[in-house]
């Protein structure tokens, strides 16, 4: 199975200031037709699961532009511009190129 | 609206079974792969099956394969999880999510599960 090691597993911020996480993969991520499957979620406590970030960089609907995804092949990275109140809670990389589907661990933001 | 709603969970035994349901609304269940992503109290996400939007090819994880099936019926915008064997291991918050045309993404609030003596 491909394993997904996030870092840091807890990353303490200060509000207006940047933070980054990284998520590695024991298995490039390119699918056989170019396509890179990685994703990232965010979860408030006592809430699903939100998607962010898919195929590594494209923004889903609705999410503000401070958070942006970069990376390629086995290595990749969440960002955020400028930390907010609300961004709070657990990110998590996942991948669905290879079966089957993994996360991270998870990258607790605290404020 | 809640895209995707799960029912089912509850209380069972170890060796128990169960089957959670999950109904769509607001978008199109037909045109999605759909997913079942479980989460243990305290602990991360794990992708548990998932079945292709005809319902011609499904997976699951290897923890559970034997013991889990998943299915669904378009007619009825549903998914389903049938859960045997279940264990201990097995107790977690079990999310319906659906990967839909256009790059969609929706996921429901999560039934519980508990396996327990």
């Amino acid at each position: 199975d491909v394993v997904l090691t996030q870092s840091p597993l807890s990353l303490p911020v200060t509000l207006g200031q940047p933070a980054s996480i990284s998520c590695t993969s024991t298995q490039g991520l390119v699918f056989r037709t170019g396509d890179t499957w990685l994703s990232w979620y965010h979860q408030r406590p006592g809430q699903s699961p939100r998607r962010l970030i898919y195929d590594v960089s494209k923004r889903d609907s609705g999410v503000p532009d401070r958070f942006s995804g970069s990376g390629s092949g086995t290595d990749f990275t969440l960002k955020i511009s400028r930390v907010e109140a609300e961004d709070v809670g657990v990110y998590y990389c996942m991948q669905h190129t290879h079966w089957p589907h993994t996360f991270g661990q998870g990258t607790k933001l605290e404020i | 609206e809640v895209p995707l709603v799960e029912s089912g969970g509850g209380l069972v035994q170890p060796g128990g079974s169960l089957r959670l349901s999950c109904v769509a609304s607001g978008f199109s269940f037909s045109g999605s792969w759909m997913n079942w992503v479980r989460q243990a109290p305290g602990k991360g996400l794990e992708w548990v099956a998932n079945i292709k939007p005809d319902g011609s090819e499904r997976s699951h994880v290897d923890n559970v394969k034997g013991r889990f099936t998943v299915s669904r019926d378009n007619a009825k915008n549903s998914l389903y999880l049938q859960m045997n064997s279940l264990t201990v291991e097995d107790t977690a918050v079990y999310y319906c999510a659906a990967w839909g045309p256009e790059n969609s993404n929706y996921w429901g609030l999560g039934a519980l599960v508990s396996v327990s003596s």
